[in-house]
């Protein structure tokens, strides 16, 4: 068990650029979550895969936000135009989707980083 | 809009001591309620957890006692250790949605 990936740890960018963080989720997990952390907050949901279908999308993912699992293995989330308030930990997780939450916990990697200077 | 209430922002207690932390819901479509561990640099980690049926579980140290006409819940964690200094946040999922929305966390400090 590898467990949930993402690359990079930390990026530092400046505002108005383009950022695209990367997750390989454990691989057998057919659901993959991507969460936003601020500092001293819990983990706020933002969007869902299920394979490759993005199914559900949180009013937090402004138009500048894109994330994509195009075969259904690894996903990327961009953000286009960064804005200071896009500073935060940008975390994925992964699930089976058998049953119930009890039969198919989130793992969770150990984040994105981002400051934006 | 904070779904998920949680209490206190932070705790330090003394090795051995027994810090509970408390959260508290409204929606009752939540139907499921993880607790995870976070240390710094790291992912939240799964601790325990509990469905709105049952009154309490316990799983090693740690224990979940869980209301559901108050629409609370509480983590103990039994003989802490200066090892379990940590952040806790606790959740709530909403399996219609696939949705797990966290509390805002408790920073824990254990005092060897």
């Amino acid at each position: 068990d590898t467990g949930v990936s993402q690359d990079p740890r930390h990026k530092i960018t400046k505002r108005g650029q383009n950022v695209t963080f990367r997750c390989d989720p454990i691989s057998e997990h057919n659901r993959l979550y991507w969460y936003r952390q601020t500092l001293g907050q819990g983990p706020e949901f933002l969007t869902y895969f299920q394979n490759e279908a993005q199914l559900e999308k949180s009013r937090l993912l402004s138009d500048r936000f894109s994330a994509e699992r195009p075969k259904g293995s690894f996903s990327t989330l961009e953000i286009q135009r960064t804005e200071q308030g896009d500073s935060a930990m940008y975390l994925c997780a992964s699930s089976l989707s058998t049953g119930h939450f009890s039969n198919q916990p989130q793992h969770f990697g150990d984040g994105t980083r981002l400051s934006i200077l | 809009q904070q779904q998920v209430k949680q209490s206190p922002q932070s705790l330090i207690v003394q090795k051995g001591g027994i810090p509970i932390i408390n959260c508290a819901y409204e929606n009752t479509a939540f139907d499921y309620f993880p607790w995870y561990q976070q240390f710094p640099g790291k992912g939240p980690a799964l601790l325990i957890a509990i469905r709105p049926d049952v009154s309490e579980k316990k799983e090693g140290r740690f224990t979940i006692s869980f209301n559901k006409s108050a629409k609370q819940f509480s983590l103990h964690i039994m003989d802490s250790q200066p090892g379990d200094s940590a952040t806790y946040f606790c959740a709530a999922w909403r399996g219609s949605a696939r949705q797990l929305t966290f509390g805002s966390g408790t920073q824990l400090t254990v005092l060897p």
